[in-house]
């Protein structure tokens, strides 16, 4: 059974420049939600997507925008990038059931802004 | 809204000795609780949680939770830290109501060193 697994590994991109980072859930999961981890933090949550909408929003700027697909994967886009948006993006998959949410992590794309 | 605080950034035990790493929460409703492990350049492991149930909770690797509602406390132990221990450790709060889909809100974590 696969894991959550996310591509790329790396990326390197230059100021102002776009992004999209892709991430595929654990088998079985129906939701998926995006974290940005900086340098020595912890993860910061981005959205949330299920049935293919935005379902929750942290405090990022319009900047990030993301996608779910009918088969569960995601992206996430970033416009304009910023030096500040180096980071690891972590994506972590879910089973929305009744009950708690449980959350799978990915192993994270580094992007770096130069 | 919800917050978490990881008490020290660094934690530094011997090999064979005690860990103890602090979480403090804040929540408005009743919490789930996780604590989660992160190895250099890898993505986030589950140790364990906390959902209602025993107010102990065990994880994996010898890991160890106790819920105190009364300490808004969630702190992890293991009582003989191993090399392999040698982590970064996250804790994080969910809040179980609908509205808010379950998200996790991360403390800024703690790493823990362990000398031979």
């Amino acid at each position: 059974d696969a894991g959550v697994t996310q591509s790329p590994t790396h990326l390197i991109k230059t100021r102002g420049q776009q992004v999209t980072l892709r991430c595929s859930p654990k088998s079985g999961h129906d939701t998926v939600s995006w974290y940005q981890q900086a340098l020595g933090q912890g993860p910061q949550f981005i959205f949330q997507y299920y049935e293919e909408e935005e379902r929750q929003r942290g405090n990022f700027p319009d900047r990030f925008s993301g996608h779910q697909f009918p088969n569960y994967s995601s992206e996430l886009n970033v416009n304009a990038l910023l030096l500040g948006d180096s980071a690891l993006y972590l994506c972590a998959s879910s089973l929305r059931d009744r009950g708690f949410y449980e959350q799978f992590f990915g192993p994270g794309t580094r992007l770096t802004v130069l | 809204a919800q917050s978490v605080t990881q008490l020290g950034s660094h934690v530094s035990v011997s090999e064979g000795a005690l860990v103890l790493l602090r979480c403090n929460y804040s929540s408005s409703v009743p919490p789930y609780l996780f604590w989660y492990v992160q190895y250099p350049n890898q993505g986030l492991q589950l140790l364990l949680k906390y959902t209602s149930a025993a107010t102990l909770v065990k994880g994996i690797n010898g890991f160890e939770a106790e819920f105190k509602k009364s300490e808004t406390s969630f702190h992890l132990t293991k009582p003989s830290a191993h090399m392999s221990d040698a982590a970064e450790y996250f804790c994080a709060v969910s809040d179980r109501s609908g509205g808010s889909n379950y998200k996790l809100t991360f403390g800024k974590g703690t790493l823990l060193t362990v000398n031979p």
